[in-house]
């Protein structure tokens, strides 16, 4: 089945640090950049960041309110993207949802998995 | 960055009538590589995912309902339901994935 699980998700303290797993299947995971994508409760969609494919030499980038404090990478083995989410603020409470992209083979930003909510509070 | 701003935030209309959501970029969202403007409409239902309906700006996702179009070009683009459903009542957001940040827009709430 072609899908995307986000896993990690849970209660943290401001300061803190969690990282986020999103499980790939069904596709050729290593082909694709991986983008993270967050929502607030009953807010919009914002763009957190991507990582590329090893073509494009795992390049990252990030969206300004999370540079410098979050990262994204990927272990192709595994199938596997990661966020890597650093000195945690109460604003980066929301769902977090990973997504595929790949202009070579069509597909743009189609496939989301169900989101892991992550929740900043003390 | 590029910035997405629909218009309107929210809009209701009539079982079988028509709905029309628009959506300006701050700058072109043309794909040098094939000439097409990367600009894509999604619709979020309360508690899921959003779901991808349109890319390229006009090409319907696999199995989207007929009755969703896109149309628009440069910076101005449109998304159409062309005979409303009760099922299509969601939130709607465009997309540019031109250049990173992939920006969307604010959202746009459908009602009956």
């Amino acid at each position: 089945e072609v899908q995307l699980v986000e896993s990690g998700g849970g209660l943290v303290q401001p300061g803190e640090s969690v990282k986020l797993s999103c499980a790939a299947s069904g596709f050729p995971f290593r082909d694709v950049a991986m983008h993270w994508v967050r929502q607030a409760s009953g807010k919009g969609l914002e763009w957190v960041g991507r990582v590329r494919s090893k073509g494009n030499n795992y390049a990252t980038e990030y969206g300004a309110s999370v540079k410098g404090r979050f990262t994204i990478s990927r272990d192709d083995s595994k199938n596997t993207a990661y966020l890597q989410m650093n000195s945690l603020r109460t604003e980066d409470t929301a769902v977090y949802y990973c997504i595929r992209h790949s202009f070579s083979l069509g597909w743009h930003c189609d496939l989301w998995g169900r989101g892991t909510l992550v929740t900043v509070s003390s | 960055d590029v910035v997405m701003t629909q218009s309107p935030d929210s809009l209701a209309v009539s079982l079988g009538e028509r709905a029309t959501i628009n959506c300006k970029s701050s700058q072109n969202v043309l794909y040098s590589s094939n000439n097409k403007n990367c600009l894509a409409w999604f619709q979020q239902k309360p508690g899921q995912p959003p779901k991808q309906l349109i890319f390229w700006a006009s090409t319907r996702e696999s199995g989207v309902p007929d009755r969703f179009s896109g149309s628009g070009s440069g910076t101005d683009f449109t998304l159409t339901i062309s005979s409303l459903q009760a099922e299509d009542v969601a939130v709607y957001y465009c997309q540019q994935y031109c250049t990173t940040p992939y920006t969307f827009g604010q959202g746009t709430k459908v009602e009956i």
